[in-house]
C-alpha cells in the first residue's frame, strides 16, 4: 500500500547540530509539506513543494531548509539545531489539487529534542 | 487575531451525547474547508471536507456559513472512540497551491 513514512520517530540532539529529518511517500504526490506542532499552536507550515527542484517557505521557516531532487522525499534540516526547535514535526503529501476536495496525508510524526 | 480559531475545551461528554464544535476563519477569501481528526500522539486525519451546503458522514455532520466565516461540527451519539482532537482547517491558494491553516484543536472526551 502507498503510504508517507518518517525517520527517524524520535530524536534527541544537542544545540548546534545540523539534523535532518526524513520524509518519504509512495503516492507519486506532488505537493509535499513540513509542519511543526507545539502546545498552543496549530500546525505550522515550515516549508512546501509543489513539485521536483521546487521549495517554498512557509510561515516559520526561519533556521529550516528543504531540497526537493525527486518526487518521493523532501528532507528537512534544521541547519544549528535551537532549543526552540524541540517539537513534533509532520510531513504532508497531497495530489495536484482538483477543486476543493485536496487532502494532505501525514507521516506519523517525528518528536525532536534539543537540549 | 489567529486566522482559525476554535475553543480548545476539553468537552467531556457521556456516551450517547450530541456535541458541536464552533470554528471561525478570518480570510474571506477561503476557498476550503475541513475538519480533520487527531488521536493523542498521532498525526492528523481528515475527517471530512465541508461544503457551503453542509454535508452528513453518518454521525457526523459538517456546516460551512461564508458569510459569517464559520464552520461547524456535530457528532451525533457519541462514541468512546471519537475521543480525540478535532482541528479545524481552512485552505487558502486553491488549486495546485493550496495551503492548509490549522485551528489549535479543540480536545474531545467521551465518558463511559
Amino acid at each position: 500500500d502507498a503510504e508517507i513514512t518518517q525517520s527517524p520517530r524520535h530524536k534527541i540532539t544537542e544545540t548546534g547540530r545540523q539534523v535532518t529529518l526524513a520524509c518519504h511517500q509512495t503516492w507519486n504526490h506532488n505537493n509535499m509539506f513540513w509542519y511543526r506542532q507545539d502546545l498552543g499552536h496549530g500546525l505550522r507550515l515550515i516549508h512546501y513543494s509543489y513539485g521536483v527542484q521546487d521549495t517554498n517557505k512557509g510561515e516559520v521557516s526561519d533556521g529550516y531548509s528543504v531540497s526537493r531532487s525527486n518526487t518521493e522525499d523532501l528532507p528537512l534540516t534544521l541547519e544549528s539545531a535551537a532549543s526552540s526547535q524541540t517539537s513534533v514535526y509532520f510531513c504532508a503529501s497531497s495530489e495536484k489539487g482538483r477543486g476543493y476536495t485536496d487532502t494532505q496525508y501525514f507521516g506519523p510524526g517525528t518528536r525532536l529534542t534539543v537540549l | 487575531r489567529k486566522e482559525v480559531e476554535q475553543d480548545p475545551g476539553p468537552f467531556n461528554v457521556p456516551e450517547g451525547a450530541t456535541v458541536a464544535f464552533n470554528c471561525t476563519y478570518s480570510n474571506s477569501a477561503s476557498q476550503s474547508f475541513f475538519w480533520y481528526r487527531q488521536d493523542c500522539r498521532k498525526e492528523p486525519k481528515l475527517l471530512m471536507s465541508v461544503y457551503s451546503s453542509g454535508n452528513e458522514d453518518g454521525r457526523f455532520t459538517a456546516q460551512l456559513n461564508r458569510a459569517s466565516q464559520y464552520i461547524s461540527l456535530l457528532i451525533r451519539d457519541s462514541k468512546l472512540s471519537d475521543s480525540a482532537t478535532y482541528l479545524c482547517v481552512v485552505a487558502t491558494g486553491g488549486g495546485a497551491t493550496n495551503k492548509l491553516i490549522f485551528g489549535t484543536g479543540t480536545l474531545l472526551a467521551v465518558q463511559p
